[in-house]
């Protein structure tokens, strides 16, 4: 079974509309941390966030907010206002704390292509 | 400047000729790993070092060894490369202090095997 599900594959959506990326994931660790990473066409990773599992406030950088709730296991990603730079695959990512084995470990989803057209 | 370099970027190469990709961070990390991203998978671990002589294997190592002499570099090695291991390779690096839990990427290596 996956740990991280991104369900939605591709989203396009027009220059200045919000949209909203979901992200899902499953662990049975009471420490763990969600992450999400930019992959913009040029192929590089960029670090966006890190919440902890101890740690539910929603938070908000600009025109990104995350909303995290333990409660439905999501982790989802909204740009406000979106921008054609806003364009590239976004990836939410899991790493378990509780098992020194997998300590650090990043369990990808799939990934969600977000396209904005001008 | 912290970084993760990872060289070469670009590589085509045949079936059975073997090759490395180098790894190599300047931040102390203790972590280090491999991943392979293809299409429609996302990103996938190959192997993961917790630190100098440690090595284990991810998700998917099959057709790749590592080796972890030294603290700041982590090469990925392909004694026979097949056409499966096309794909995007990035290295990772992390520290193990506390709640930073925080990986970074190096830039990718795109590797095509003909």
């Amino acid at each position: 079974a996956q740990k991280v599900t991104q369900a939605q594959t591709e989203i396009s959506v027009v220059e200045k509309e919000d949209v909203t990326l979901d992200c899902v994931y499953e662990t049975r660790d009471t420490t763990y941390y969600l992450f999400w990473y930019k992959q913009p066409p040029s192929g590089e990773l960029v670090f966006l966030i890190r919440r902890n599992s101890f740690d539910e406030q929603n938070e908000i950088s600009g025109r990104y907010s995350w909303n995290f709730q333990k409660s439905t296991s999501s982790f989802n990603f909204t740009i406000t206002a979106s921008q054609v730079v806003d364009s590239a695959v976004y990836f939410c990512a899991l790493s378990e704390a509780d098992r020194g084995s997998t300590l650090g470990r990043l369990y990808f989803g799939r990934g969600t292509q977000l396209t904005v057209w001008p | 400047e912290a970084q993760v370099t990872q060289n070469p970027r670009y590589l085509i190469t045949v079936t059975g000729k073997k090759l490395t990709v180098t790894c190599s961070q300047n931040m102390n990390h203790e972590y280090m790993s491999w991943y392979r991203q293809d299409p429609g998978l996302g990103l996938r671990q190959i192997y993961y070092s917790m630190n100098v002589e440690v090595t284990d294997k991810g998700d998917v190592p099959e057709g790749y060894k590592v080796s972890r002499k030294e603290k700041r570099n982590f090469p990925l090695i392909l004694e026979s490369p097949s056409p499966n291991q096309t794909s995007l390779y990035f290295c990772a690096s992390r520290s193990r202090t506390g709640y930073t839990d925080t990986q970074y990427f190096g830039p990718g290596t795109r590797l095509t095997v003909l």
